[in-house]
């Protein structure tokens, strides 16, 4: 079983819904982010987070550190949102300093 | 502007044949890090460098080498005993090391025939 687990792995959606990916973990961490790579394969970083909730324009990011469980919501959602979402957690069993740990990411694709 | 780039954007390679894929970045950052993306697999970190001078080992370092002669600079290559070289190849680099936000390159995608 991964330490990072996503789901769902693949999402399609129409322009204007809701949308929710999740993150579940099965260590204790400092920090979990989400992060956004484009088709091109640029990475770019969303969120970090260590607990609570942040948002960013139509981007919401929560978790919750005794569920061990995070969630990325995204607002109207838009054809440009199409993209893999990545949540990744530092402070896994294997991991120390900045090292991180992956999720295999939720591939998004949202139509017109 | 700030940034990390990784040049080339595609390479190809015959087997058996070493190649380096290179890695600048000019945010003044001291940590940088080289992973590997698989289909259906998460990021997994090849080798990882806090400091100049400085590298270690990730978790599948085999088959890899880096240097770290300048801080602007983390070259990877991918030896002929690497197994299944074919992937996307990510830089990364952060502030320091236990600085959190790490900020990634364009990605290399080697492909080797």
């Amino acid at each position: 079983k991964n330490e990072v687990e996503q789901s769902p792995q693949n999402l399609t959606a129409q322009e204007g819904e809701f949308i929710t990916i999740n993150c579940s973990y099965s260590v204790g961490i400092s920090a979990l982010h989400w992060l956004q790579q484009h088709p091109g394969g640029g990475i770019v970083s969303l969120f970090m987070l260590s607990s609570g909730k942040k948002k960013h324009g139509r981007l919401i990011a929560t978790i919750n550190i005794q569920e061990k469980h995070s969630s990325l919501h995204i607002t109207a959602s838009h054809p440009r949102d199409s993209a893999v979402y990545i949540c990744a957690v530092k402070g896994g069993k294997e991991t120390s300093g900045s090292r991180l740990t992956f999720g295999e990411g939720t591939q998004l694709t949202v139509n017109p | 502007d700030g940034g990390i780039t990784q040049s080339p954007k595609y390479l190809f390679r015959k087997e058996g044949q070493n190649v380096t894929l290179s890695c600048e970045q000019n945010l003044n950052h001291d940590a940088m890090y080289w992973y590997r993306q698989d289909p259906g697999q998460g990021l997994r970190l090849i080798y990882y460098s806090q400091i100049v001078n400085d590298f270690q080992k990730g978790d599948i370092a085999e088959g890899y080498s880096v240097s770290r002669e300048k801080k602007e600079s983390f070259p990877l290559t991918v030896t002929s005993a690497q197994k299944n070289p074919t992937a996307f190849y990510l830089c990364a680099s952060s502030i320091g090391w236990g600085v959190d936000t790490q900020y990634f390159g364009p990605g290399t995608r080697l492909t080797v025939l």
